[in-house]
């Protein structure tokens, strides 16, 4: 019955791999997001998307791409991982501003 | 730019308190804002969404409000129990995104 769902929860790489991060959500929400939480707790937004098209790009650098097969599944690949990409990464979704944002449980990255 | 800001960082009280986190955004053009709770590790749980033609919002014993021409949110937290213990964070949303606030750290003792 999990709204946003993300996977893995964990992730534990060496610098220079590439890794994927799942999320579905089964709200029936136009649009996602990805979230990172730095070190310091501050979350920011990366990305989002709208029915699968890209609405915001938040100068992410390049080795991140997200994937929206379809509007329930927003994916994130990370090419060349570095050590500074260690954080807690954040799916969320929503129908439409005025009804907020639900998010999912998180995947902590750890890049070693 | 929005620039979100929450007051005070931390708090640390004693079971039985009432409490008020306050949040305070720059930019008044807000659809709505909303307030979450973090566990340690854990995601985020939606506690109480404000929306810009509101003053407030109640959930048992949790009540925000919302003045948009000063710019402030408060959350209210009646007698507070050790299970509160977490990070409460405000977020205005701006037309497509969430901007979040820098968090309070609450930690209430038995």
């Amino acid at each position: 019955d999990t709204a946003v769902s993300q996977t893995p929860k964990y992730l534990v790489t060496q610098m220079g791999n590439d890794k994927s991060i799942k999320c579905e959500q089964n709200l029936g929400h136009d649009t996602m997001y990805w979230y990172k939480q730095d070190s310091k707790k501050f979350l920011k937004i990366m990305f989002s998307y709208n029915n699968k098209e890209l609405i915001i790009n938040e100068t992410v650098p390049n080795r991140f791409s997200p994937k929206s097969p379809d509007k329930a599944h927003l994916n994130l690949h990370i090419n060349s991982l570095e050590l500074g990409d260690s954080a807690v990464y954040f799916c969320a979704s929503s129908q439409a501003e005025y009804y907020g944002y639900t998010f999912g449980s998180g995947t902590r990255l750890t890049v070693v | 730019k929005q620039e979100v800001t929450q007051i005070p960082a931390a708090l640390s009280v004693p079971e039985g308190e009432n409490l008020v986190l306050n949040c305070s955004f720059t930019d008044s053009a807000i659809y709505n804002l909303q307030w979450f709770r973090q566990d340690p590790g854990k995601g985020l749980t939606s506690l109480l969404l404000i929306q810009s033609s509101q003053r407030e919002q109640t959930s048992g014993r949790l009540n925000a409000s919302l003045d948009k021409s000063s710019g402030r949110s408060t959350l209210y937290i009646a007698a507070s129990q050790p299970g509160d213990s977490a990070t409460y964070l405000c977020a205005v949303i701006n037309t497509d995104k969430l901007i979040f606030g820098t968090g309070t750290r609450l930690q209430v003792f038995p």
